[in-house]
């Protein structure tokens, strides 16, 4: 069972362009979390999503930055018009469908770096 | 809202010695989990060990084990036999129980440890 997967894992922008970052959960996962990590700080949480459905993305700033988790394919982390502070580590998180008392551990990708030029 | 605290930036242990690394919380909810993940260089996100707030025994993976003071919202991970490969960035995490869904994770900034030989 592969892990979390992302891509790319380097990406290089320059200002005002667009990001698109990829996160495939592990197999037979439907939840996903998107965190960024800003230089020598810790993660932050942006968004939740479920297949088809944002849960929760009171972390994710209201401009700019758009996440989706289609039935087919990977989420995407998507960000318009980029800028120098938009330079981060983005990870990725899965975990599998709740299962009531069960904990849900999310299981994390190796991020993907993303610098503005 | 969660707010997780981890007031040593940085420390350093001496190879085979043990070592403490802090963390507070504050959450006014009662059903939770604390997480310490360790980011190395690589800046792969890996679980360290869990505990669950409803128990009171305190959880121990191997030569690493936590302190959990319930009360006193304090969550210290205690490093045994300290290895090089310890080195690593440390994140305490918080996370919400929920039965029928997931939640969000939230870290402290982080605490440096360097294992010297």
């Amino acid at each position: 069972n592969a892990g979390v997967m992302q891509n790319p894992r380097h990406l290089v922008r320059r200002r005002g362009q667009e990001a698109r970052l990829r996160c495939s959960p592990m197999k037979g996962h439907s939840h996903v979390y998107w965190y960024r990590q800003l230089p020598e700080e810790g993660l932050k949480f942006m968004v939740y999503l479920q297949k088809e459905n944002i849960i929760d993305e009171s972390g994710m700033p209201k401009e700019r930055f758009s996440a989706e988790f289609p039935k087919e394919g990977p989420s995407i982390l998507r960000i318009q018009q980029v800028v120098r502070g938009d330079s981060a580590a983005y990870f990725c998180a899965s975990s599998p469908p709740s299962t009531g008392a069960i904990l849900n551990e999310q299981f994390f990708g190796p991020g993907t770096r993303l610098t503005v030029l | 809202a969660q707010t997780v605290t981890q007031s040593q930036p940085e420390m350093s242990v001496q190879e085979a010695e043990t070592v403490t690394l802090s963390c507070t919380y504050d959450t006014s909810e009662s059903n939770y989990y604390l997480f310490w993940y360790k980011q190395p260089p690589s800046r792969q996100m890996i679980l360290v060990i869990r505990q669950e707030a409803y128990k009171q025994q305190n959880a121990t993976e191997n030569r690493f084990s936590v302190n959990f003071q319930k009360a006193a919202k304090s969550f210290s991970l205690k490093i045994s036999d300290s290895q090089l490969g310890d080195t690593a960035m440390y994140f305490c995490a918080f996370m919400k129980r929920r039965k029928t869904s997931g939640s969000r994770l939230t870290f402290g900034e982080g605490t440096q440890l360097t294992v010297n030989p």
